[in-house]
């Protein structure tokens, strides 16, 4: 059974700071992996999806790399700014269906 | 829709009662999903619809849970019987193309806050 784990599980910096948040997965046999934004009492919002045969993917700010060998994701933040204060999601999928971790909580503060 | 819309956004029932949730996915979307999230844990798959396939079925919780979705479109998720445990947010999610292995990107709703008392 796919285990997703994602460090740390809470995270707060200083407004301007770039940040790394990790992900990683137990069964490499993966299609693709996507990483989601949560933000309190909303649904969820995809910010990248990396193809197994990807390495990584950039949308302004962020970028995310998978290394599907070694079961890993990273999710980079660059100059971190306040609004980006939310719960962020990694998901493999191996399927029909996404396997989530259980979220890192960012708090960035002004 | 311009979005994956949930109905109610929320619910609270008295335990023992029935609740049925509903999920109206992106028009044209043929794979549609519900998930459940309780409060500190991931996100959990409930059950997988595409097109007018057998759905799978393989993560519904217990026999009270079950699901429908008429005309390939609107979804209706059905709790029995409901228990303090079910509370959670149950979210529907729909993309336009069967599954996710294909680097297909699924979208949420904004789920349906469920709270048994």
């Amino acid at each position: 059974k796919q285990e997703v784990t994602q460090i740390p599980a809470a995270l707060s910096v200083p407004e301007g700071e770039n940040l790394v948040l990790n992900c990683s997965f137990t069964d490499s046999a993966i299609y693709n992996l996507q990483w989601f934004r949560q933000d309190p009492g909303k649904g969820l919002t995809s910010l990248l999806l990396i193809q197994s045969s990807q390495r990584e993917q950039t949308s302004g700010r962020l970028n995310a790399s998978l290394d599907k060998s070694s079961g890993r994701s990273t999710l980079y933040i660059a100059a971190s700014q306040p609004g980006d204060s939310a719960t962020y999601l990694c998901a493999v999928s191996s399927g029909y269906a996404l396997n989530f971790g259980k979220g890192t909580s960012l708090l960035v503060t002004p | 829709g311009a979005g994956v819309s949930q109905s109610p956004s929320n619910k609270v029932t008295e335990k023992g009662k029935d609740v049925e949730l509903r999920c109206d996915p992106i028009s044209g979307h043929t794979a549609l999903y519900w998930y459940r999230q309780s409060l500190g844990q991931g996100l959990e798959f409930l059950i997988y619809f595409q097109g007018n396939s057998a759905p799978d079925k393989s993560g519904l919780p217990s026999d009270r849970f079950s699901a429908e979705r008429t005309g390939g479109s609107v979804s209706t998720l059905t709790i029995q019987r409901t228990q303090q445990e079910d509370s959670a947010v149950y979210l529907c999610a729909s993309s336009s193309q069967p599954g996710t292995g294909a680097g297909n990107t699924i979208y949420f709703g904004e789920g349906s806050w469920l709270t048994v008392v």
